[in-house]
């Protein structure tokens, strides 16, 4: 198995902040990461894909890059509805999620 | 538009079988991958595992092997779950998806929650 790590696990931020969430992987996985945001009693919503390619329909604020272990989740001016809990999942061997990270109104 | 539905029983007995299925509209389950994910309340993802149509073969995560089986049912579009065995531990809400081979899980089904109590 390859172990996702994500920091923080919670993080605090206001409206208009700019804010990054790291992945770490366990060993080299190339460009074979996801982000996903989910809202309570919701499904995970696909935000990126391969690292660093946005999914049709969702804001450009989101952003993603990193290859290879390190990977970064980029929201570049935070609006109400962005603060949910965000998960990496890596595709490279089977699959495994990030323990996930929970955003926050400060 | 590809949807997923999952349904099954809400309440399992400790030490039976949960069984859970998923159903397809606007695709079919010969293509693609299809994958079970759960969540325990309040806690994070755990993949379970997949069942590709054209190879037959079923991939599962190692922590849930023993216990686990996927299947297709191609004459109802449709792909199922049994993890057998179950404890309270198993309690989650289990959400299936669709995906290609090394790659992103999209879209999911709703999710259903299944609850392991006497």
């Amino acid at each position: 198995d390859i172990q996702m790590t994500q920091s923080p696990s919670s993080l605090s931020a206001s409206v208009g902040d700019r804010v990054s969430i790291t992945c770490r992987a366990g060993r080299d996985i190339s460009t074979y990461l996801n982000w996903y945001q989910q809202k309570p009693g919701r499904a995970p919503k696909l935000l990126i894909y391969a690292a660093s390619s946005l999914q049709s329909g969702v804001s450009s604020r989101f952003s993603g890059s990193g290859s290879g272990t390190d990977f970064t989740l980029t929201i570049s001016s935070l609006q109400p509805e962005d603060f949910a809990t965000y998960y990496c999942q890596q595709s490279y061997s089977t699959i495994t999620f990030g323990q996930g990270t929970r955003l926050k109104i400060k | 538009q590809v949807q997923l539905q999952e349904s099954g029983p809400g309440l399992v007995k400790p030490s039976e079988t949960l069984s859970l299925t998923c159903s397809v509209s606007g695709d079919s389950v010969r293509s693609y991958y299809w994958s079970w994910i759960r969540q325990p309340p309040g806690k994070g993802l755990e993949w379970i595992g997949y069942i590709f149509f054209y190879t037959g073969s079923t991939n599962y995560n190692p922590s849930l092997k023993s216990r686990v089986t996927i299947s297709l049912d191609t004459s109802r579009n449709q792909f199922s779950l049994k993890l057998n065995s179950v404890t309270a531990a198993d309690t989650a809400v289990y959400y299936c998806a669709r995906h290609a081979a090394r790659s992103w899980l999209d879209p999911w089904g709703q999710g259903t929650l299944v609850t392991v109590s006497s």
